[in-house]
């Protein structure tokens, strides 16, 4: 029963390099989420996708891009990284965007870019 | 803008102690609000609240809702240092039902 998750766990970037997080849930989930945490800061929307097939901006969306491969799996790129975007990344998904449901979390991936 | 407060930001308690940590919100469309515990990894659910008044309790831990007054307050008795971790609150609301985190709360249980 793996629930959300995520890959890699670790990584590090040196400025202007490309990467993409990847995010897979078991759940049978339609909602899906990526997170960033920085200290002091909270979790921060960059990224949802209520459903397949859509994706929308969250509050930090500047310098990501998404997609949502399938129901199972939604990824969170990086074109062209920047130290601003050292952080810890969580990917979450829920059953459904507007019921109250609660968010599942992946482990997290902590990025450390140059 | 939808915005969630807590407080205090950190706390540092001895084990038995009795902590209160506060939520308060400013949500268009308020429908629910969460509590986590995050401690080294990913944040785990511990409780929801959609109605006012009504106490939801698991062991040591309990929370409130005043939606009039729009805050949340959890609680948790004995104190262990298992319980050292990041407390997030977090807010759906708005009208596509954002779920909107306040900074959290660092609790911090001495032994």
């Amino acid at each position: 029963n793996a629930g959300v998750t995520q890959t890699p766990k670790f990584q590090v970037l040196k400025t202007g390099q490309s990467m993409t997080l990847q995010c897979a849930q078991d759940m049978n989930h339609n909602s899906m989420y990526w997170y960033r945490q920085d200290p002091g800061m909270g979790l921060r929307l960059i990224y949802y996708s209520a459903s397949e097939g859509t994706t929308d901006k969250g509050e930090v969306p500047n310098g990501y891009n998404v997609s949502r491969l399938n129901k199972r799996e939604f990824s969170l790129r990086l074109e062209s990284a920047a130290p601003s975007q050292t952080s810890v990344y969580f990917c979450a998904s829920s059953g459904h965007r507007a019921t109250n449901e609660k968010l599942f979390f992946g482990s997290g991936t902590q990025l450390s870019v140059l | 803008e939808d915005k969630v407060v807590q407080s205090p930001l950190s706390l540092v308690v001895h084990e038995g102690d009795t902590v209160t940590l506060n939520c308060s919100y400013e949500v268009t469309n308020f429908r629910s609000l969460l509590w986590y515990k995050q401690e080294k990894k990913a944040p785990t659910f511990l409780f929801m609240l959609t109605s006012s008044g009504i106490e939801k309790k698991s062991g040591r831990l309990s929370s409130i809702l005043d939606k009039k007054e729009l805050f949340s307050i959890l609680n948790i008795t004995a104190t262990q240092t298992g319980d050292s971790a990041i407390y997030l609150c977090a807010v759906r609301g708005g009208s596509n039902y954002k779920l909107t985190f306040g900074k959290g709360t660092l609790l911090t249980v001495n032994p």
